[in-house]
């Protein structure tokens, strides 16, 4: 059973501050893994997505990727009190030559207080 | 470029009935997955399409099916409705295997 562990918060943070979100993943084959932002009542929308273990850095989020650790982290600079929502890790499942299957974490809940 | 639409937005249906929703992907984009959401269970992969053929299937009874047609919509149904397949189910189409996901709007199905 391929997992993605999310802590589900909630996660408050004051605004200007820095957000850190953490996610683990049970999988090895995993190659890929994403991070998604979903407003209450609203659909995922990509934030980022990384491959390759290190930093990758867009704008004010920075993806942490470790796989011998098999860790993902999204770090979200300057935290904005439009940033509150839903955090939702997702780690792409080609272990075995499965076709795509996005596995997805139970979702941090982040409020960035004014 | 339009994003992936999904139809129609919100459903009630009652225990029993079967229902059809529908996603088009945005446009170039052959790869369409399905997800159901619901609070307790989160995001869980239905199934996805490539190129008119599924795939790869999710942890899902039979009464859950789908397909895809060559201009890369895709439509799923769930037969004899049950009052566990109230949810919110999201459409998502890349344009590879490999690439990034994304999601439609999402139709919120409620089963009475």
């Amino acid at each position: 059973q391929k997992e993605v562990e999310q802590n589900s918060g909630p996660l408050s943070v004051p605004e200007g501050a820095i957000a850190s979100l953490n996610c683990t993943y049970s999988d090895r084959g995993s190659q890929s893994f994403f991070w998604y932002r979903q407003y209450s009542g609203k659909s995922p929308e990509l934030i980022m997505f990384i491959y390759s273990n290190g930093d990758k850095e867009d704008g004010r989020f920075t993806a942490q990727l470790n796989k011998a650790s098999q860790y993902v982290s999204l770090l979200i600079r300057d935290s904005q009190p439009s940033d509150s929502a839903t955090y939702l890790c997702a780690a792409d499942g080609f272990s075995s030559g499965s076709a795509r299957q996005l596995t997805f974490g139970s979702g941090t809940q982040l409020t960035v207080l004014p | 470029k339009a994003g992936v639409t999904q139809t129609p937005r919100y459903l009630i249906k009652t225990r029993g009935q079967q229902v059809t929703l529908s996603c088009s992907p945005i446009s170039g984009h052959r790869s369409v997955s399905w997800y159901q959401q619901t609070p307790g269970q989160g995001l869980q992969f239905l199934f996805e399409y490539f190129s008119e053929t599924q795939r790869n299937k999710g942890n899902f009874p039979g009464r859950f099916s789908g397909r895809q047609f060559s201009n890369s919509r895709s439509e799923m149904n769930v037969s004899t409705l049950e009052l566990g397949d109230s949810a919110l189910y999201l459409c998502a189409s890349s344009s590879s295997r490999i690439d990034e996901q994304f999601f439609g709007p999402g139709t919120r199905l409620t089963v009475l």
